[in-house]
Order: C-alpha cells, then sequence, then structure tokens
C-alpha cells in the first residue's frame, strides 16, 4: 500500500526554526509537494522537490532524499501567522496525489 | 483572475438526498480534481479529469459522479446522500501534473444528517 506519514502536532516558539519531517512509500515518485493550509481553509503551495537536495524560497526550504522515502520541510524566523497544518503529498507512478494527514504547528510567543 | 471558486461554502442534506457541488476555474488548467478531506486523514482523490470530456475515478468514487462539458467547470454530483459523505470537498486545478502545482478552492462544508 502506499503510506505518507508526519507527525501529528508540533510546538516552536516565534523567531525560532522548526523541522517537519514526512517520510513516504508509494508506488513510484514524481515529485514531493508541500501545502500549507490555515484552519478553515484551503491548502496553499508552498515547495516541490523532484530530485535530491534542497529546495530554498525565502524563510522556507525544503529537503529531499529519495534513496531514504523522506522531506524534511523547514521553517526559519518563525512568525504567529505561521500556524497552520502542512500537508506533505507525493505524486506516485499514475501521477496521483497522495496525501499526508498533515502537521499542526503551534507557534507560542 | 478568481483563480478556482465552489459553491456553496455549506450545506446540510438529509440522509438519501441529493446535490451537485459547484467548482468553476479561470485559468484555463486542462487538470481538475475532487478531494475530500476529513479530520485527522489526508486529502483523498474522488474524481479527477485531464481535460473537457475525460473524467476518471480516483481513489474513494463511490457515491459520486462527476462530469466535465467545458474546461472551466468540474462539477461534483451527490446522489442518496449518506451520513458517510460528511466532509469537507475541495476542488483543484493545475496545468500539468509532474512538478505542477494544484491550485484549491475554498472547499464546500457538507453535513448528513
Amino acid at each position: 500500500g502506499q503510506n505518507i506519514d508526519q507527525p501529528t502536532e508540533m510546538t516552536a516558539t516565534e523567531g525560532a526554526i522548526v523541522q517537519i519531517n514526512c517520510t513516504y512509500q508509494t508506488s513510484g515518485f514524481n515529485g514531493l509537494f508541500w501545502y500549507q493550509q490555515h484552519a478553515g481553509e484551503a491548502p496553499t503551495f508552498l515547495s516541490y522537490n523532484v530530485l535530491d537536495g534542497l529546495e530554498e524560497k525565502g524563510r522556507f526550504s525544503s529537503f529531499l532524499s529519495r534513496s531514504k522515502g523522506y522531506s524534511d520541510l523547514l521553517l526559519k524566523e518563525l512568525q504567529m501567522k505561521d500556524s497552520a497544518s502542512y500537508l506533505c503529498a507525493v505524486m506516485d507512478s499514475n501521477y496521483q496525489l497522495i496525501w499526508g494527514a498533515g502537521t499542526k504547528l503551534i507557534i507560542k510567543p | 483572475n478568481a483563480g478556482v471558486t465552489q459553491t456553496p461554502k455549506f450545506r446540510i442534506l438529509k440522509i438519501g438526498q441529493s446535490m451537485t457541488l459547484q467548482c468553476t476555474q479561470d485559468m484555463n488548467h486542462n487538470y481538475m480534481y475532487w478531494y475530500r478531506q476529513d479530520p485527522g486523514m489526508g486529502l483523498k482523490l474522488i474524481y479527477y479529469s485531464v481535460g473537457a470530456g475525460i473524467t476518471d475515478k480516483g481513489e474513494v468514487p463511490n457515491g459520486y459522479n462527476v462530469s466535465r462539458s467545458t474546461t472551466e467547470d468540474f462539477p461534483l454530483r451527490l446522489e442518496l446522500a449518506a451520513p458517510s459523505q460528511t466532509s469537507v470537498y475541495f476542488c483543484a486545478s493545475s496545468y500539468g501534473t509532474s512538478g505542477n502545482e494544484q491550485f484549491f478552492g475554498p472547499g464546500t462544508r457538507l453535513t448528513v444528517l
């Protein structure tokens, strides 16, 4: 079967750095996506990795290791508005997204 | 550009009733998707379309139907609503597949009682 695992919840302090892990087992791999979802809202795209290594986008960066089957989303200089759920999704061999349940990130002042 | 729009935002149905969830995108995307999101679970793909006139089943299609008569519109039909269909429904669209982000509508929160 196909499986995406993420921690259910994480807590971090404003101004700090947090790393959210996503491990996956899927039938095929055509890229990994990270989305942000604020409570009651739609998911919005954060990052995409298809090759091993780091993709950086401002305060957000994402690392992929295909051989070990995981990705880490790194958020720096945390702000209160970063309180949200972070969804990991892998595109499988049928080019369909398989989604993790999401990690709820709580930012404390 | 409005992006992806969905109506209604909220709906309560009685068991056995039917309804259509509307989805429209103005980005000229070929690919459109319907997902449901249940608490504590990942998004599940219900149906998708790769272009006007073409639709295909996703992971959880039972109890739903779709049509794609135009590039812009992708309505989702619920026949004989059941409590198990209580969920938040998201429509999304993308230009392509690999490497292309999906743009999501605001969602429809459906309760079946």
